[in-house]
């Protein structure tokens, strides 16, 4: 299986800072590609997709470089509730989504 | 928004015993669900493709004689775990999906304990 890599952190940040999060991914063919949230013991849930021209929700933006076959999130003024597991997500034909590891963010006061 | 169900969401059992997880579509028809398994501080691992009406696709690795499938409708998979171990134990989480490559909506996961 192809694999997708992220940085596990934990990334710790303070309220209202900026921060970024990178995944790679190995499959050239890779067709979609999504950032899912997951809460300690519970089930992910779809934060954004990731176009190739990217996109923004709010404080989130997300962005996909094809060439270098990454994706990125970044999340402006951190939110204490932002604290979670932040996974990215590639699909590639088919149905079936490929997950990385995740990476911790913990929002601090 | 779509919404997937699953039941139960926590079992402790004692070791040999078979457990059935439940994995409902509740306003859409999802011809295909999927079974994915997570251990603590590992990511989601894809267990099985369930596609309505067919035998299940198993994963490398994934005994389909220990996890056995059923996909008898449009809105309901079931995941059996036969004669259950400790080395069973984790979450296992269903999801469902209408399109092809479109986001999948997950179910809440089941926390399995074997004892």
């Amino acid at each position: 299986r192809k694999e997708v890599e992220q940085d596990p952190g934990p990334f710790n940040v303070p309220e209202g800072a900026t921060v970024a999060f990178n995944c790679t991914y190995s499959n050239s063919a890779s067709q979609s590609f999504f950032w899912y949230r997951q809460d300690c013991r519970k089930e992910p849930k779809l934060l954004m997709s990731v176009y190739s021209s990217g996109n923004e929700d709010g404080r989130f933006t997300a962005q996909l470089n094809r060439a270098s076959q990454y994706i990125s999130l970044l999340i402006r003024d951190s939110k204490l509730s932002d604290s979670a597991t932040y996974l990215c997500v590639e699909a590639n034909s088919g149905y079936a989504l490929n997950f990385g590891k995740g990476t911790s963010l913990l929002v601090t006061p | 928004g779509a919404v997937v169900s699953q039941h139960p969401s926590w079992v402790i059992c004692k070791s040999g015993t078979s457990v059935k997880i439940e994995c409902r579509s509740l306003d859409f028809q999802a011809t295909t669900m999927f079974w994915y398994r997570q251990f603590p501080k590992q990511s989601l691992m894809l267990m099985a493709t369930s596609n309505e009406g067919s035998k299940a696709t198993y994963e490398q690795g994934v005994e389909k004689d220990k996890f056995l499938i059923n996909h008898a409708s449009l809105t309901l998979s079931t995941l059996t775990v036969t004669s259950a171990h400790p080395e069973d134990s984790s979450f296992y989480i269903c999801s469902a999906t209408g399109q092809t490559n479109q986001p999948q909506h997950f179910g809440d996961g089941t926390r399995l304990s074997i004892l």
